[in-house]
């Protein structure tokens, strides 16, 4: 089973900053399924980034992943106040048919 | 657009079962790769397994091989999943979620709170 370990566990930030969130996974992850979810308070998660570098129907540019094998990033380049939420990384095991998330990073306003 | 409606909220006893139903408009069902991920209060996300409609199998994570079964009725576009043998700690937010093969998941069902309690 792969892991995957998010860093750092609550990030503190103000709106207009920039954002950079860490997912590292226990083994090499295939790039083309791994994806990055914003999740709100009461909500379901919503998709942001898929095959780690793709942004999803109707996301903001400012949102961006980025890496591959066993790191990956998600950045996001200026914060807007609706941005302050939890972020989860997730893969997908081809070899072995399975998916797994992160423990989630929360980001929220310094 | 495909949508996904679930079930309404459950309150079970312990060692009871409960079935949350996931209806889906929109799309060829038979498309579909329909996953359950779970919620505990205050808790992460876990993937807890999922269906492939086409193929008609089930992968399930090893925590949960057993407890858990996930069927699809093509007929109504509606997929469930059963955990069985339930327990406080399966208190939890489930949903379910559609993978249509980029290994993640989009849209996601509003979500079905499940409470064990005695």
């Amino acid at each position: 089973e792969i892991v995957l370990t998010q860093s750092p566990g609550t990030l503190s930030l103000s709106p207009g900053e920039r954002a950079t969130l860490s997912c590292r996974a226990s083994q090499s992850v295939s790039s083309s399924y791994l994806a990055w979810y914003q999740q709100k308070h009461g909500q379901a998660p919503r998709l942001l980034i898929y095959g780690a570098s793709s942004r999803a129907t109707g996301i903001p540019d400012r949102f961006s992943g980025s890496g591959s094998g066993t790191d990956f990033t998600l950045t996001i380049s200026r914060l807007e106040p609706e941005d302050f939420a939890v972020y989860y990384c997730q893969q997908f095991g081809s070899s072995r048919p399975g998916y797994s998330f992160g423990q989630g990073t929360k980001l929220e306003i310094k | 657009q495909v949508q996904l409606v679930q079930s309404g909220a459950e309150v079970k006893k312990p060692g009871s079962s409960v079935k949350v139903s996931c209806k889906a408009s929109g799309g060829t069902f038979s498309r579909y790769a329909i996953s359950w991920v779970r919620q505990a209060p205050g808790q992460g996300l876990e993937w807890m397994g999922g269906i492939i409609p086409i193929f008609g199998t089930a992968n399930y994570a090893q925590k949960f091989q057993g407890r858990v079964t996930s069927t699809t009725d093509e007929s109504t576009s509606t997929a469930y999943m059963e955990l069985s043998s339930l327990r406080s700690e399966d208190t939890a937010v489930y949903y379910c979620a559609t993978d249509f093969g980029s290994g993640s998941f989009y849209p996601w069902g509003q979500g079905t709170l499940v409470t064990v309690s005695s």
